[in-house]
């Protein structure tokens, strides 16, 4: 049964490395895997978005293995702000018909 | 100058009612989407449309109907609403990707829906 997977929480201390893993068995082959943050009350935002091997951008690495069913939201010494809840989302099945699946969110709770 | 708006943010009504829920996008994005959101925080497509053509209909009850005036705008409409349609609902645009995968999306405040 295909399904999107993420643990459920983390509890992290401030200046730590967090690694968040959501599993994705079913990925479509042309599609982005794309993660987001979300704080209470406001919309998801976007932080980072691959296709395959290792992106980074100011805020994040993702990592992704080369048969692309798994990927890893890297979040470098986190603080106080980091707080919140993080999803993965990717498209499954078809690449141009598959439903967008977003995982059941990770919440993150970083602790002084 | 916010980039996807919705409107309005809280709404509280009746079973049986019917309301709206409006979105814009000022980005120039071919793409909106529409998300429910549960009370476990699970996020869940509704709809998607791309250049006003409708190209994902999750299965959602068909009191549920999204209307696309112009490509800045997807609204959603809710005939007969039920206790069960109580979430938020979050609009997002996206520029089309064409064959490369659902680009970033841009996601609103979202709307409260409350039926009791």
């Amino acid at each position: 049964l295909a399904k999107t997977t993420q643990p459920i929480s983390m509890d992290s201390y401030e200046g730590q490395e967090v690694n968040i893993t959501c599993s994705h068995n079913n990925i479509a082959t042309n599609d982005y895997i794309t993660w987001y943050q979300q704080f209470p009350s406001q919309g998801p935002r976007f932080i980072i978005q691959g296709y395959k091997t290792k992106v980074t951008n100011e805020v994040a690495s993702l990592f992704i293995p080369a048969d692309r069913k798994s990927s890893t939201l890297s979040l470098p010494r986190v603080s106080l702000s980091d707080t919140a809840v993080y999803y993965c989302l990717v498209r499954e099945g078809s690449s141009n018909t598959g439903k967008l699946i977003f995982g059941q969110g990770t919440t993150l709770q970083v602790k002084p | 100058d916010t980039a996807v708006s919705q409107t309005p943010k809280y709404l509280v009504t009746q079973m049986g009612n019917d309301k709206s829920i409006k979105c814009e996008q000022n980005l120039g994005h071919d793409t909106m989407y529409w998300y429910k959101q549960d009370s476990k925080k699970f996020l869940k497509i509704m709809f998607s449309y791309n250049n006003k053509e409708l190209i994902i209909n999750e299965t959602v009850p068909n009191r549920f109907s999204p209307k696309s005036p112009d490509k800045a705008h997807l609204n959603l409409h809710i005939n007969s609403l039920e206790l069960g349609d109580s979430a938020v609902y979050f609009c997002a645009s996206s520029r089309n990707t064409g064959t490369s995968g659902t680009g970033e999306q841009y996601f609103g405040p979202g709307t409260r829906l409350t039926v009791t």
